[in-house]
């Protein structure tokens, strides 16, 4: 069974930059077509869609958040980042990392997800 | 962006329940439609991708239809486990996009 888990600091201050680990376990990490990807959830909120990394290194930004967003990936050690450059209070959120799977009638779905881990945004 | 709404954003039911949902696309994105379950303080679970196939292992009281623009998920009889918050997202375009959310709670 694929396993995902985030990794990361609980707490970033203003204006710094936001980093996290994603890693994958109990499946391949390379192969087909998956994309890994990042998603998160301000407190009693919905879900943002923050980009998705292709083992080689392919990415995909959502548009708001493009300008300090950067997703890599190190297929060595199954795992994938995320940073998020000048944050402010506004990201603060449960980041969550995901596979990306393509379905069998086109179209993809995030079909396994990390647990999430809470990044808060203070000074 | 395509924005996604659903209706109702809450809803109260009781055990054995059929509850129904919808999500609206503001464009058209033909079945690439997704339905997660999230319950409070977890990851969010797909229960259906291409607005009709049940995700495996999904309970078959879950079925959702739709194409286009407009989509359905319903719960044929509502079982305890089933309280939560359900969002809908489409995959046709990126960037990906979800639903604000319709949370089940007790009545």
């Amino acid at each position: 069974q694929l396993q995902l888990q985030e990794s990361g600091p609980g707490l970033v201050k203003t204006s710094e930059t936001l980093s996290l680990i994603c890693s994958v376990s109990g499946g391949s990490f390379t192969g087909g077509s998956d994309y890994w990807g990042w998603i998160r959830q301000a407190p009693g909120k919905g879900l943002e869609w923050i980009g998705n990394i292709f083992y080689n290194g392919m990415t995909y930004y959502n548009p708001s958040l493009q300008s300090r967003v950067t997703l890599s990936i190190d297929a060595s050690k199954s795992q994938f980042s995320l940073t998020l450059s000048s944050v402010t209070a506004a990201d603060t959120a449960i980041y969550f990392c995901a596979r990306d799977s393509s379905t069998a009638y086109g179209g993809r779905s995030f079909d396994f997800w990390g647990q999430g881990t809470l990044v808060t945004v203070s000074s | 962006d395509i924005q996604m709404t659903q209706s109702p954003s809450s809803l109260s039911a009781s055990v054995g329940d059929r509850v129904t949902f919808t999500c609206r696309a503001s464009e058209t994105i033909s079945i690439y439609l997704n339905w997660y379950q999230q319950k409070p303080g977890k990851a969010p679970k797909l229960l259906i991708y291409a607005a009709s196939t049940l995700q495996s292992g999904v309970p078959s009281r879950f079925s959702g239809s739709g194409s286009g623009t407009d989509f359905t998920l319903t719960i044929s009889s509502l079982q305890p486990e089933d309280f939560a918050t359900y969002y809908c997202q489409q995959s046709y375009s990126s960037p990906r996009t979800f639903g604000p959310g319709t949370k089940v709670d007790v009545k």
